[in-house]
């Protein structure tokens, strides 16, 4: 069974851009998840995906945003980077928002 | 406020000997905590998780202790072996609910051969 595919896993970004990033959960997986992680803050949750509506949101800008798709994909896109948006972009995905999540292997943004 | 706080930073432990890792939560209202285990380059993979119904929960080497009522729960990582050299996070969460997982800052393990 494949796991949670992230991609890309690597991007280099210029500040003021935008970035969408993009998540495939596990099969009959319908709830994705969103987590940003930086060495100073750690593991932070971004939002949460559940049959295509935002269920929860974490506290970041709304420069943040993310969409899920009716095959339960997902996407984030983050607009007008800033430096401190460089960090390890994690998307998990669960069966449905109360069984256990698991991690895709992220994608790790640079914005110079 | 961090409302779960993970100790220690960083352990170092010799080979086939126990690691503990602690953490603590404020919210009474969590009831699902998980623990993870990332390697470099890797994002987190579920190792074991507990619900406040137990005290405690083992699964091969790997153990959760959980104490309600002092709102903490640790892993015991018994027989510990190069191989679990990496970062362990817990976390807690309101499952279904508007708390998504929230992290501990994580514990970087070495098991010394």
């Amino acid at each position: 069974k494949a796991g949670v595919t992230q991609t890309p896993r690597y991007l280099i970004k210029t500040r003021g851009q935008q970035v969408t990033l993009s998540c495939s959960p596990i099969s009959g997986h319908r709830s994705v998840s969103w987590y940003q992680q930086t060495p100073g803050q750690g593991l932070q949750f971004l939002f949460e995906y559940f049959s295509e509506t935002q269920r929860n949101k974490g506290n970041f800008p709304g420069r943040f945003s993310g969409r899920q798709f009716s095959n339960s994909r997902s996407e984030m896109n983050v607009s007008t980077l800033e430096l401190g948006d460089s960090a390890l972009y994690l998307c998990a995905s669960s069966f449905s928002p109360d069984t256990e999540a698991f991690f895709g292997q992220g994608t790790r943004l640079t914005v110079v | 406020q961090q409302q779960v706080k993970q100790s220690p930073q960083s352990l170092i432990v010799q080979k086939g000997g126990i690691s503990i890792i602690n953490c603590a939560y404020e919210n009474t209202a969590f009831d699902y905590f998980p623990w993870y285990q990332q390697f470099p380059g890797k994002g987190p993979a579920l190792l074991i998780a507990i619900r406040p119904d137990v005290s405690e929960k083992k699964e091969g080497r790997f153990t959760i202790s959980f104490n309600k009522s002092a709102k903490q729960f640790s892993l015991h990582i018994m027989d510990s072996q190069p191989g679990d050299s990496a970062t362990y996070f817990c976390a807690a969460e309101v499952q279904g609910g508007s708390e998504k997982l929230v992290f501990g800052k994580g514990t970087k393990l070495t098991v010394n051969p």
